[in-house]
């Protein structure tokens, strides 16, 4: 009953290589997020989907492209990988925070940590 | 942008001891989130609280958002406490959640 699971945990893979991470939420919640921690730590936003609609896209490269084929799913793919990208994916989810009387909480999955060689 | 700050950036504690840490950011905010990142990179919802005060258990939080600050307090602390705790907020009209940089606690025996 794991209220927002990815897949897989762990991703070592070659530079060049294209790869996609998935993001399942079966709390009800109509909006979903990518964030990525780098080296330090540091948490930044990638995309967010409100009913499988792209309302948020921070300056990432065009290599990631996220889909959203439910509010329940959400995945992260990624072409031609590179060295840089090695980081910790996470997927969260909320209610919709522009629609409900209060702003939801989100709710991390456990993370994707993806290596790079 | 807004900007988000937490402090201290590193705390070390004996078991037992008591602590408080610190978040202010620069903006007002309609939703604030404190988060424990264990030793096995998970990420754990602690408080939602955009405003007053909750507790949970030997975990405290208090948030005065007329002064843009965030204070969450440990007391009796464990060695399982150890990680980096994060503060993240959003402003009003936004999706986005916008973190701090973390304060990384080391709980020692």
């Amino acid at each position: 009953d794991t209220a927002v699971s990815q897949t897989p945990k762990y991703l070592v893979t070659q530079m060049g290589n294209d790869k996609s991470i998935k993001c399942e939420q079966n709390l009800g919640h109509d909006t979903m997020y990518w964030y990525k921690q780098d080296s330090k730590k540091f948490l930044k936003i990638m995309f967010s989907y409100n009913n499988k609609e792209l309302i948020i896209n921070e300056t990432v490269p065009n290599r990631f492209s996220p889909k959203s084929p439910d509010k329940a799913h959400l995945n992260l793919h990624i072409n031609s990988l590179e060295l840089g990208d090695s980081a910790v994916y996470f997927c969260a989810s909320s209610q919709d925070p522009l629609r409900v009387a209060y702003r939801g909480a989100q709710y991390f999955g456990p993370g994707t940590r993806l290596l790079v060689l | 942008g807004i900007q988000v700050e937490q402090s201290p950036p590193d705390l070390i504690l004996q078991e037992g001891a008591n602590s408080t840490l610190r978040c202010n950011f620069s903006d007002s905010v309609n939703n604030l989130q404190w988060f424990h990142q264990n030793p096995w990179g998970q990420l754990i919802n602690l408080f939602y609280i955009p405003s007053g005060t909750k507790q949970n258990g030997r975990l405290s939080a208090t948030t005065v958002a007329t002064e843009r600050y965030s204070l969450l307090y440990i007391s009796s602390s464990q060695t399982t406490d150890s990680g980096v705790y994060f503060c993240a907020v959003t402003m009003d009209s936004s999706y986005k959640l916008i973190f701090g940089s973390g304060t990384r606690l080391l709980v020692r025996p």
